[in-house]
C-alpha cells in the first residue's frame, strides 16, 4: 500500500502570499489531521477531518484553513503568510472504519514552506 | 490539561550501547492512547508503537522495547545495542479518547557514534 503523499515537498513564498498544501492518505484512511512543525513550538496540531467534516481544531489563527474531498484527499491553505509561518507541514493519516479517537496516525514526508 | 515531557533533548553514546529515551505525559483522562515515532533527517515521522491505558504489558520488537508505567505516567523506550541507524529524533505523544489530535512532546535526539 502507499504511504502518505503530500504535494509539493517545498515551497518558497513571499510575505503577504498565500498557499495551498495537499495530502493523499494511505488507501481506505478516512482521517486526514495536519500538523505544523517549527524549531520553537515544536510539533503542533492544525485540524483535522473526517468524511469531509472538520473535527478537531488546534489553536491556529482563522489565516489556516483546511477542507477534505470526498475521496479523503484534503489540502490546506495558508492565507497572507507571515515569516513565522516558516516550516514543516505534516499531514497524517488514519482510521479505516470508523476512525475513532486513538487510532495510530500514519505520516507523509511533509511541505517545507520558507516564507521570505 | 494534557501534556507531554521528554527532558532529554539530545543524547549521544557509542554503538551498541544501549540507550533508554524517557517520556512522562500528564492526563486526567482514563482513556489514552501513548505513541513513539522516529524523524530521521528527511523529516517523515515513522510510527513505531501505539499503547492504550489500559495495557499496562510492556512490549519488545527486536532491538526496541517499551515500559509503560501508570503509576509514574511515564512510557520510556529503549534502544538495545544502538546502531548508527538509529539516530533521528524521537517523539513520544498522547491522545485523550475523546479528541483526534496528538500532543507531542518536544522530541529527543539520539546521535549514536560509530
Amino acid at each position: 500500500k502507499a504511504g502518505v503523499t503530500q504535494t509539493p515537498r517545498y515551497l518558497i513564498k513571499t510575505r503577504g502570499q498565500q498557499v495551498t498544501l495537499s495530502c493523499s492518505p494511505i488507501s481506505g484512511h478516512r482521517s486526514v489531521s495536519w500538523y505544523q512543525q517549527t524549531p520553537g513550538q515544536g510539533l503542533q496540531f492544525l485540524f483535522e477531518y473526517f468524511s469531509e467534516t472538520q473535527r478537531n481544531k488546534g489553536n491556529f489563527p482563522g489565516r489556516f484553513s483546511g477542507r477534505q474531498f470526498s475521496n479523503s484527499r484534503s489540502e490546506m491553505n495558508v492565507s497572507t503568510l507571515e515569516l513565522g509561518d516558516s516550516a514543516l507541514y505534516l499531514c497524517a493519516s488514519s482510521g479505516s472504519l470508523a476512525a475513532g479517537a486513538g487510532e495510530t496516525q500514519y505520516f507523509g514526508p511533509g511541505t517545507r514552506l520558507l516564507v521570505l | 490539561a494534557q501534556k507531554v515531557t521528554q527532558a532529554q533533548t539530545e543524547i549521544s553514546v557509542v554503538e551498541k550501547e544501549d540507550v533508554t529515551l524517557d517520556c512522562v505525559y500528564e492526563t486526567r483522562d482514563t482513556t489514552y492512547y501513548l505513541f513513539w515515532y522516529k524523524q530521521p533527517p528527511s523529516g517523515e515521522l515513522v510510527f513505531l508503537i501505539r499503547r492504550n491505558s489500559f495495557d499496562e504489558q510492556n512490549e519488545i520488537s527486536g532491538r526496541y522495547s517499551w515500559n509503560f508505567q501508570k503509576s509514574t505516567s511515564s512510557f520510556n523506550f529503549t534502544i538495545t545495542a544502538s546502531q548508527v541507524v538509529d539516530s533521528a529524533v524521537y517523539f513520544c505523544a498522547l491522545n485523550i479518547g475523546s479528541s483526534y489530535k496528538l500532543i507531542f512532546g518536544s522530541g529527543t535526539r539520539l546521535l549514536v557514534r560509530p
